[in-house]
């Protein structure tokens, strides 16, 4: 069946840290990739996504590359601040079946 | 455009008890999804209501339930509480279309059961 795997956390930066969270997938098909992100006692908000391989989705200064040869949506950040401090969930949606399949989930934490 | 809204934020109720949660999905978007986020399972999917029909469902008991009304707003419903049941319960909404993958969550119910 269709999985995810991220790393796991925290991951400790200091701001202007370059980040990378990495994220795996497993998928039958042609999966659209996304990442969401929690701020604490927050919903989730879409982060980015990516719909083919290739892809690049962007936003806030995040990235992340659809790369279906190694089946990773890695998600980057060049420079990251204390503000970025949350969870990031990588999760992909297949086919007909809409749901959500995610990843546990890395709790991000930036020191000043 | 409003986001998706659900009612209430905090909840608290005592084991053998039930409860039901309330969303309303953005403005248009007739597809409302349910999740369970917990600390040691994490995010699950529970079901997916389109057109006030049930379209999907995750593997959770039949305890857990849901509906849909004609206005795209959706309620579920857990009888009989477990502890086991305390989570943060995620609505989801999304645009219908077969390129409409991506989903747009409203702040959660945090349930505890006691």
């Amino acid at each position: 069946g269709n999985s995810v795997t991220q790393m796991e956390g925290p991951v400790t930066l200091s701001e202007e840290a370059f980040l990378t969270i990495n994220c795996t997938y497993t998928a039958t098909g042609y999966p659209s990739l996304f990442w969401y992100v929690q701020y604490p006692g927050e919903g989730l908000q879409l982060l980015l996504k990516a719909t083919k391989a290739d892809d690049k989705g962007s936003n806030k200064g995040f990235e992340a590359t659809y790369r279906k040869e190694t089946t990773s949506f890695h998600l980057e950040k060049g420079s990251v601040q204390v503000s970025d401090s949350a969870v990031y969930f990588c999760a992909l949606s297949e086919g007909s079946n809409y749901q959500l399949i995610w990843g546990a989930g890395t709790k991000l934490i930036i020191k000043p | 455009k409003a986001g998706v809204t659900q009612t209430p934020r905090y909840l608290i109720k005592t084991r053998g008890q039930q409860v039901t949660l309330s969303c309303s999905p953005i403005s248009g978007h007739r597809s409302v999804s349910w999740y369970q986020q917990t600390p040691g399972q994490g995010l699950q999917f529970l079901f997916e209501y389109f057109s006030e029909t049930q379209r999907n469902k995750g593997n959770f008991p039949g305890r857990f339930s849901g509906r849909q009304f004609s206005n795209s707003r959706s309620e579920m419903n857990v009888s009989t509480l477990e502890l086991g049941d305390s989570a943060l319960y995620l609505c989801a909404s999304r645009l219908p279309g077969s390129l409409s993958y991506e989903q747009y969550f409203g702040p959660g119910t945090r349930l505890t059961v006691t």
